[in-house]
């Protein structure tokens, strides 16, 4: 299987642990993206590298939450102290750009369920 | 904030019949992307529309894109069990910006 790939599918923590998610994407995409859904809701962008590089951080990303993607390849996002509000669908996408044009189709992996108790 | 609004927000419908669900945007947009959901998964990229075209085609699907009102529609012909999902549309904003901007989803339910 090539797609994107997420570990662990799911998570139970206690208030206050810290946890850590990990996302492996497709082979050749350079970029890769965080985004969390809640119940009911459409996925929020958190972050997205570009190769090694952490280009941009959602205002959702508190200073609790650190994202690393160490040469370039899978990535790993870390919560600290979790917080019953941390709950959610952590889902990663990773995509390339057409050179020469302006689209860039995101892929999907199957998620990380987080829940806090 | 969530820039895409979906309407409606559920559909029911049965087998065979199609299902249409639209998507409102707030801002000028790069290109824009639906996707499917079932219930606790990932998303399945179903098609993306660039902001030049009018109107693209994948199988059983069929989107639209009116730039000048700032929606686009999804058509799901001759209805399966199996497109029984959420729906998504998102929106890559126009700049060198690649987050995708999703709106809260329409559940559709498509009975045997």
């Amino acid at each position: 299987d090539t797609g994107v790939s997420q570990n662990p599918r799911h998570k139970i923590t206690k208030r206050g642990q810290n946890v850590t998610f990990r996302c492996d994407p497709i082979s050749e995409h350079n970029r890769l993206y965080w985004y969390r859904q809640t119940l009911g809701q459409g996925p929020e962008f958190l972050t997205y590298f570009q190769n090694e590089a952490q280009l941009e951080k959602s205002r959702l990303l508190s200073d609790r939450f650190s994202a690393e993607r160490p040469k370039g390849s899978f990535s790993t996002l870390e919560i600290q102290r979790t917080e019953q509000g941390d709950s959610a669908m952590y889902l990663c996408a990773s995509s390339t750009a057409d050179r020469g044009l302006e689209t860039d189709t995101q892929y999907f992996g199957p998620g990380t369920r987080l829940t806090v108790l | 904030s969530q820039q895409g609004e979906e309407d409606p927000q559920a559909l029911s419908i049965q087998e065979g019949e199609n299902a249409t669900m639209n998507c409102s945007y707030k801002t000028s947009i790069n290109n824009l992307q639906w996707y499917r959901q079932n219930s606790g998964r990932g998303l399945v990229h179903l098609i993306l529309i660039r902001s030049n075209e009018r109107e693209k085609h994948s199988g059983r699907l069929r989107v639209t894109l009116d730039t000048s009102k700032k929606s686009s529609s999804l058509l799901i012909t001759a209805s399966r069990a199996a497109d029984t999902a959420s729906y998504f549309c998102a929106t890559d904003l126009r700049s060198n910006d690649y987050k995708l901007s999703f709106g809260a989803g329409t559940t559709v339910t498509v009975r045997a």
